[in-house]
């Protein structure tokens, strides 16, 4: 498995704002992704974050609202910019070891 | 498109057995995941089925058939730290990326 370790674990930010949340592993992975999970939600893929190259995004995300920055295989940020009380949900990253997918521990946030 | 579809909610007895049935329809399969995920917590990693049969893992056990697109989790010995959402998810290969695509989730209640 991996040990993923996110920053900041939780965040009350105000309209109009972005936050960057950074996700740590402790060893080199391929693949990397980001998730949203909407209050009462299940997950939802926003884009898989490629080391030395642009982010892939899903249907519905761009990357002017999300940017994502890679810059080597064991770190990622995901930006949340301009940020309205629709993007209050958790955001978690996660990494693909062999063949299975381990998810970090999360990032709460809540736009006022 | 992807189709995952799983029961919203079941409830169960300490000490029974539970199955919870996880049915999908993709574009292409590479494997099923199951999540565990306690309310405020990150997905914990369960279970990883890409070919045909049962993977038992302790009290956890992971059925996959593909041809029928159908996948259960089983829980023997319920307890009470097990009522929690259990997640099902399908890695899909394509258009050449490797993401996961998630269920809604079901809600686990464990009662004495």
């Amino acid at each position: 498995s991996a040990v993923i370790s996110q920053k900041p674990s939780r965040d009350i930010c105000q309209r109009g704002t972005s936050l960057t949340i950074q996700c740590q592993v402790d060893s080199q992975v391929t693949m990397m992704f980001w998730y949203r999970q909407q209050p009462g939600q299940s997950l939802t893929l926003i884009a898989t974050a490629n080391q030395g190259s642009e982010a892939t995004y899903e249907s519905g995300f761009v990357i002017d609202k999300f940017p994502i920055s890679r810059p080597n295989l064991t770190f990622s940020t995901l930006t949340v910019s301009n940020m309205s009380p629709e993007d209050s949900s958790i955001y978690l990253c996660s990494v693909e070891v062999g063949s299975k997918e381990y998810f970090g521990p999360g990032t709460r946030l809540t736009v006022l | 498109g992807q189709n995952i579809d799983q029961p919203t909610e079941m409830t169960a007895t300490e000490g029974a057995i539970v199955q919870i049935n996880c049915t999908y329809q993709t574009s292409g399969f590479n494997g099923l995941f199951w999540y565990q995920q306690h309310a405020g917590e990150a997905p914990t990693f369960l279970s990883y089925n890409v070919l045909d049969g049962l993977e038992e893992k302790g009290r956890f056990s992971s059925f996959l058939s593909r041809s029928k697109g159908y996948s259960y989790l089983l829980l023997k010995e319920l307890q009470m730290k097990d009522s929690a959402s259990y997640l099902c998810a399908v890695r899909d290969p394509t258009g050449g990326g490797n993401k996961l695509t998630f269920g809604t989730g079901t809600q686990l209640k464990v009662e004495l």
